[in-house]
This record gives C-alpha cells, sequence and structure tokens, in this order.
C-alpha cells in the first residue's frame, strides 16, 4: 500500500511556463516533506522540503506547498527551464525530519521543451 | 568536498549468485542509508546506520541481504543468494547529524542486473 503517491508519471511543460507537481499522502502522521530531482545515471539530490507546521516554503524557482487537511502537496517551478528535465521524487518522513525513513513516491518525469 | 562513492557502478549477476557493494560516504557524515529503487518505483529504504551502529534494518530482507559498516565510514552491503526480483539500482546516502533537517546526500548507484 503505497502511503506517498504521485499520479503524474510524466508531464511536459514549455519553458518559461509553470510547472506544477503534485504528490498525495496517506499517513496524516509524516511531519516532513520533501522534494527530490533525479537525472538519468545520476543519484537523487536534495531539491527543497517543508515541515508540517508550514504550508509553503520558497527556495527561487520552487515553491512547496502543503495542504495537511487534503493529505496534498505540491512542487511549483517558475519559470520552468530545459535543465528542470528530470524525475521528480516526493518524499515523506515519519519523525526524524529528514533523516528518519523517507517513504517516496514514484516519481514524475518532467519535460521542459525549449 | 567531495559526494558519497559508490561501486561498482554496473553488475551483471545470475540468480543464486553473491554479489557486494561499496559506499563510502561524505567525510564526516555519521548517518549512511542503504536504499533500493525498482524500476519504476521510488527508493526504499534497506538499511539505516549511526556511525557503525544500526538504527532501521526493519525493511532488510535478512534472510539474503546483509549489510556492515565496521568502522563508521564504509559500509557494504551484499546479496547472497541473488534473486530475479534483487535487479534494481543500489542508493547509499549519507547525512552529518547536525540537526534532523540535514538533506540526504545520494550517490549515483550500483545497477544490478540479475539473470
Amino acid at each position: 500500500d503505497q502511503q506517498v503517491k504521485q499520479n503524474s508519471p510524466s508531464l511536459s511543460v514549455q519553458e518559461g511556463r509553470i510547472s506544477i507537481l503534485n504528490c498525495d499522502y496517506t499517513n496524516s502522521m509524516f511531519d516532513y516533506f520533501l522534494w527530490y530531482k533525479k537525472y538519468p545515471a545520476e543519484g537523487p539530490t536534495f531539491l527543497i522540503s517543508i515541515s508540517s507546521i508550514k504550508d509553503k516554503n520558497e527556495d527561487g524557482r520552487f515553491t512547496v506547498f502543503l495542504n495537511k487537511s487534503a493529505k496534498h502537496l505540491s512542487l511549483h517551478i517558475v519559470p520552468s527551464q530545459p535543465g528542470d528535465s528530470a524525475v521528480y521524487f516526493c518524499a515523506a518522513s515519519l519523525g526524524g525530519g529528514s533523516q528518519g525513513n523517507l517513504i517516496f513516491g514514484k516519481g514524475t518525469k518532467l519535460s521542459v521543451k525549449p | 568536498e567531495a559526494g558519497v562513492a559508490q561501486s561498482p557502478r554496473y553488475k551483471i549477476i545470475e540468480k543464486r549468485q553473491s554479489v557486494a557493494f561499496w559506499c563510502n560516504p561524505i567525510s564526516g557524515h555519521a548517518t549512511l542509508y542503504w536504499y533500493q529503487q525498482i524500476l519504476g518505483q521510488g527508493p526504499k529504504l534497506l538499511i539505516q546506520f549511526q556511525n557503525n551502529g544500526v538504527v532501521d534494518d526493519s525493511q532488510l530482507p535478512k534472510d539474503r541481504f546483509s549489510a556492515e559498516r565496521l568502522k563508521g565510514v564504509d559500509s557494504t552491503l551484499k546479496i547472497q543468494p541473488a534473486k530475479l526480483e534483487d535487479s534494481a539500482v543500489y542508493l547509499c546516502a549519507s547525512t552529518v547529524v547536525l540537526s534532523s533537517y540535514n538533506e540526504q546526500f545520494f550517490g549515483p548507484g550500483t545497477r544490478l542486473t540479475v539473470l
């Protein structure tokens, strides 16, 4: 039973437009959420995170929104660039912040077209 | 700073054979993780070490998988004997323990194919 779900396997966006990647979770005890980006043949790299006590965290072009009542988070990339093309994983932690057991979704492949 | 190093990058074996993967974390990182990523899935934690002690190995199939981190630095993950369903990318990650919110840094992974 998947506790972290990314229901869109892929997303295609035009350069300069907004990319919105979605993630749903089932366990209301998750207290920390992270997004990782992965290029082919490389390990995932940390992008941005959010604690369950917040509803928004922003870092440059990347913003993560958390809706606890809906058990939903989203990653917004504005503006999208071709270099953003990668697989994006949503992950959640059950205590321990980013150091605990991270539960990952299946990922969404983002393609940003020039 | 140098990243997390893993070797080999690729390994092909036949079922019932044994295989071992090696990981060298970022210098000074006390916590080390091994993840299994099956094609089309997200990474799944197999085992977490704090220095040379095991913090969480609840998802490690202990009948065939073993891992050690003897001196609290490098780590090896072994599969003996391998099954077809073990085909996956094995990722090592590490993190420094300054707070609960330091990110996990991942290595490039070892892609294992079991024939």
